[in-house]
Parts: C-alpha cells; structure tokens; sequence
C-alpha cells in the first residue's frame, strides 16, 4: 500500500483567488485520482490521471502528473465559494488524508 | 443510470450493541463493492471489498465483518460495537477496476 501524503491540511482563500493543493509519495503510481468531498457526502471523482507529465484541465481545475508519477498537484483558478470542500488524491485503494480547502465569498 | 444507496444515513448506538449498514447498487450488474471508514475531515480507510456474491475480502482486521448476499447488495456488520467505531461509512461501486468509484452518500455513526 503506497502512503500518499497531501499538503497543506487545510487552505482557507478568499473568492477570485487562486490555490495550488499538492500530493506525494515515495513510491511510483500506476494511476492517481482526484476526488472532491462536500460535507455529508460522499467523494466525487474529478479526474484520473495515467501519465507522467500529464496535464488535464476541467474548467478552472488543472491537474498535473509528476514527471517520475510519485507527485501530482491541483491548481484551481480564480476560486468561488462553490469549490468548497475536501479534495482527496488517492491511488485505487489507498486514500490520501486530504486538504480542506474554504473559500470565503 | 446508475445509483447507490446507504441507509440509514444517521445512527446512534450505544457500545455493545449491534450493528447493520447496508449499501445497494441500481442500474449495473456484477459491480465491484467496497466499504470504507472516514474519520472527521479525514482521508479514507478501506475496509471490505468484493468482486462478487459471497467474494469478500477484509483489508483491516477488526470487530466489523461484510456481507454480499446478492450482486448489488453489500452489508456491514458487527456483533458488538467499540466507541472507536464511530465515524462515517462509505459504500462505493466501480465497475472494471478501482480507478473509477462512485460513493454513496455516506452512513454517519456514533457510538456512545
């Protein structure tokens, strides 16, 4: 099981902002995905990314894939209050703790 | 279209009772099931998984055991339950493989 470590813990913006939130490992990933959280419900899949260097864009959203796969990072541009929640990366099975992310209208 | 349900979605019990939680899939056939453990604001623990009926695997040893008595059915037990066995509990389904799951809304537990 690869432990994915996500950083910052918590990031508290205001509207218009924008906001990079970060997840790592010491292993190789075969896949990696991004999941958004509201409170009270369940996670919903963002995105899976399969490729070194991958760069994948969903609106104001824009994942990226490590070179090497061990990193990958999520950029969100201009931040709305709708962005609001917990965005976990995880790999199959194994769930990173993930970044609460507050943006402030 | 496909949709998975949780019931209930709130639950009080006291330590050394009982539990059941149960997860139902509409709308495919032959999914792959999984139950997970979420602590506040936290990442996700996996529990059980299965790839079919009566196919269960346990990833973490505890006083919780699964159930799949039918294809889109899967359930969560236990006999006697710990205070450490509050939190929030999802089901999710995935078809080919675990890249692409999709969760229920989530059972929260709390064990008094």
């Amino acid at each position: 099981t690869q432990l994915l470590e996500q950083s910052p813990q918590f990031l508290s913006i205001q509207e218009g902002e924008n906001l990079t939130v970060y997840c790592n490992s010491s292993s190789v990933f075969s896949s990696l995905q991004w999941y958004r959280q509201e409170p009270g419900e369940g996670p919903v899949l963002l995105v899976t990314v399969v490729t070194g260097g991958e760069v994948k864009k969903l609106k104001r959203l824009t994942f990226q894939f490590g070179d090497a796969r061990k990193d990958s990072s999520l950029h969100i541009t201009a931040a709305q209050p709708g962005d609001t929640g917990l965005y976990l990366c995880a790999n199959k099975l194994s769930f990173g703790a993930g970044t609460t992310v507050t943006v402030r209208a | 279209s496909q949709t998975i349900h949780q019931w209930p979605a709130t639950l009080v019990q006291p330590v050394g009772s009982p539990l059941s939680l149960e997860c139902t899939v509409e709308g495919t056939s032959n999914p792959n099931l999984y139950w997970y453990r979420q602590a506040a604001g936290r990442g996700l623990q996996l529990l059980f998984y299965s790839v079919g009926i009566g196919q269960i695997s346990s990833e973490v040893p505890q006083n919780l055991s699964a159930s799949r008595p039918q294809d889109r059915q899967f359930i969560l037990s236990s006999k006697k339950l710990l205070l450490s066995d509050s939190g929030f509990y999802l089901c999710a389904w995935s078809l080919m493989g675990p890249e692409t799951q999709y969760f229920g809304p989530g059972t929260r537990l709390l064990v008094l």
